[in-house]
């Protein structure tokens, strides 16, 4: 079945640095991509999609390119906030399914001041 | 607009009792999802309505667990004869009709705990 891999489970950066992290996934069909952000008691919260290879989605300063050929989609910020400590999921979409969704496990960023 | 809600917010029950969760989709929402997640497992999908209609319930266990959606306005999780191995918290979320974007729009959850 379709599956979503983030690397990191957790990632500990101060104010200002650059942010990666990483999002491989493995689909049969040509899936659309997601990058979910969850605070503490929220639910997730969609950021950004990219539904086609080389398309860059982003939103609030955070960014991914949908890469086919590498089958990634990587979350990058240029500099990241203290507002920005939360768990970020990578998710893929199924069309053919009204995007049923299948998230990876996620990964922990955590911004020192 | 007022989002997802979810009733309740914390649900603590014996095992073996029964577990009734409620979801509000915001209006207008044709799409209704449920989620389970947990700290091992992370984020799995359950099932998924469409217009009411179930479309997909391939990550719902077999036995215990269904899903209705009576009308438009709202969606029911029951587990019945619950076990520890159900806590959990249970996300409901919901998504636009005809709507291409894969967006959706998640409920602050429903945390199950099974004594």
């Amino acid at each position: 079945g379709d599956s979503v891999t983030q690397t990191e489970g957790q990632v500990a950066l101060s104010e200002e640095d650059f942010l990666t992290i990483h999002c491989n996934y493995s689909a049969s069909g040509y899936p659309a991509l997601f990058w979910y952000v969850q605070y503490p008691g929220e639910g997730p919260q969609f950021l950004f999609r990219a539904s086609r290879d080389k398309e860059k989605g982003s939103s609030r300063g955070f960014e991914a390119t949908y890469d086919k050929g590498t089958t990634s989609f990587h979350l990058r910020k240029a500099s990241v906030q203290e507002s920005d400590s939360a768990v970020y999921y990578c998710a893929l979409g199924d069309r053919g399914m009204g995007y049923k969704l299948t998230f990876g496990t996620g990964t922990s960023l955590l911004v020192d001041p | 607009n007022a989002g997802v809600i979810q009733t309740p917010r914390h649900k603590v029950t014996g095992k073996g009792q029964e577990a009734t969760l409620w979801c509000e989709p915001i209006s207008g929402h044709s799409a209704v999802f449920w989620y389970r997640q947990t700290i091992v497992q992370g984020l799995e999908f359950l099932t998924y309505f469409r217009n009411q209609a179930p479309i997909d319930d391939s990550g719902m266990p077999k036995e215990r667990f269904s899903a209705q959606m009576p009308n438009q306005s709202h969606s029911t999780l029951k587990i019945q004869s619950t076990q520890p191995q159900d806590s959990a918290v249970y996300l409901c979320a919901s998504s636009p009709a005809g709507a291409n974007t894969g967006q959706l729009y998640f409920g602050e959850g429903s945390k199950l705990t099974v004594l």
